[in-house]
C-alpha cells in the first residue's frame, strides 16, 4: 500500500518536444507529492512539488497534473531541452507522523536529443 | 544553501567487512534519511533519524544500522558487508513533518563489496 508505481522506465524526447512522466498511488494518505531531478554524479533535489487539493501546478516549463480520484500524477515537461535531461522520481509524503519520510517512485530516465 | 556531505564518492570494500559510510549536514535538520539507489527500483529507505539517538527502520533495513550521536551527523553501519549490498548510497536531511518540508540529498557514495 505504501508503494508508488512510475512510468515509463526511461523516454526519449526530441528537444522542443513534450515529456510526460507518469505515477500511481494506493496509499490515500498520502498528502504531498514532490518530483525529484538527478544529474548524473549528483544526487536528487527537488523540482516541484503539489498538494491533494490542486489540480495542476505549473513551475515555468514545468507542471505537475493531479488526479485525486485515480490516484494518479504526473510531470510534463514543455519545450523539453538536452539540458533536463535527467532521472526524475516522483515521490509521496503521508504527513502525519510519518516523519517527512518519502516513498519514491522507481525513477525514469530522461533523454532529450537535440 | 543546504549542504549535505557524504565523506566518500567511491568506496571499495571485501565480503564480511564492517562498513561505515557518514553523512553531515550544515542546516540544523531534524530528520536525516539513509537510502540506497539501484536501477529499475529507484529509492529504498534503510534507516531515518528524527532525533539524535533516535532511529527508525526504513523499508530495508536488513544488514545495516545506524548511529546518530550528533544532530548533524548520521552514519548508515554494514555490520558485515555482502555483495548483495553494492550500490549507490544516498544520505538526506529535512526540517521536521509539518508542511512537508523537501529533503536535501547529498551526492552519494557508490559503494562495491568485492
Amino acid at each position: 500500500q505504501q508503494q508508488v508505481k512510475q512510468s515509463p522506465q526511461s523516454l526519449i524526447v526530441q528537444k522542443g518536444g513534450i515529456s510526460i512522466i507518469n505515477c500511481a498511488y494506493e496509499n490515500t494518505a498520502f498528502d504531498y507529492f514532490p518530483w525529484y531531478q538527478q544529474f548524473p554524479g549528483k544526487g536528487p533535489a527537488l523540482l516541484i512539488a503539489i498538494r491533494p487539493d490542486v489540480s495542476e501546478k505549473k513551475e515555468g516549463r514545468f507542471t505537475i497534473s493531479f488526479n485525486k480520484s485515480a490516484k494518479q500524477f504526473s510531470l510534463h515537461i514543455m519545450d523539453s531541452q538536452p539540458g533536463d535531461s535527467a532521472t526524475y522520481f516522483c515521490a509521496a509524503d503521508a504527513g502525519g507522523t510519518s516523519y517527512g519520510k518519502l516513498t519514491f517512485g522507481q525513477g525514469t530516465i530522461l533523454t532529450v536529443h537535440p | 544553501d543546504v549542504k549535505v556531505t557524504q565523506s566518500s564518492r567511491y568506496l571499495v570494500k571485501r565480503t564480511g567487512e564492517k562498513v561505515f559510510l557518514e553523512c553531515v549536514q550544515d542546516m540544523d535538520h531534524e530528520n536525516m534519511f539513509w537510502y540506497r539507489q539501484d536501477p529499475g527500483l529507484g529509492l529504498r529507505l534503510i534507516y531515518f533519524s528524527y532525533d539524535v539517538k533516535m532511529k527508525e527502520k526504513g523499508d530495508i533495513p536488513e544488514g545495516y544500522s545506524v548511529s546518530r550521536e550528533k544532530k548533524e551527523r548520521f552514519s548508515l553501519i554494514l555490520e558485515s558487508a555482502s555483495t548483495n549490498q553494492t550500490s549507490m548510497y544516498l544520505c538526506a536531511s529535512s526540517f521536521p513533518q509539518g508542511g512537508n518540508q523537501p529533503q536535501h540529498f547529498g551526492d552519494g557514495t557508490r559503494l562495491s563489496i568485492l
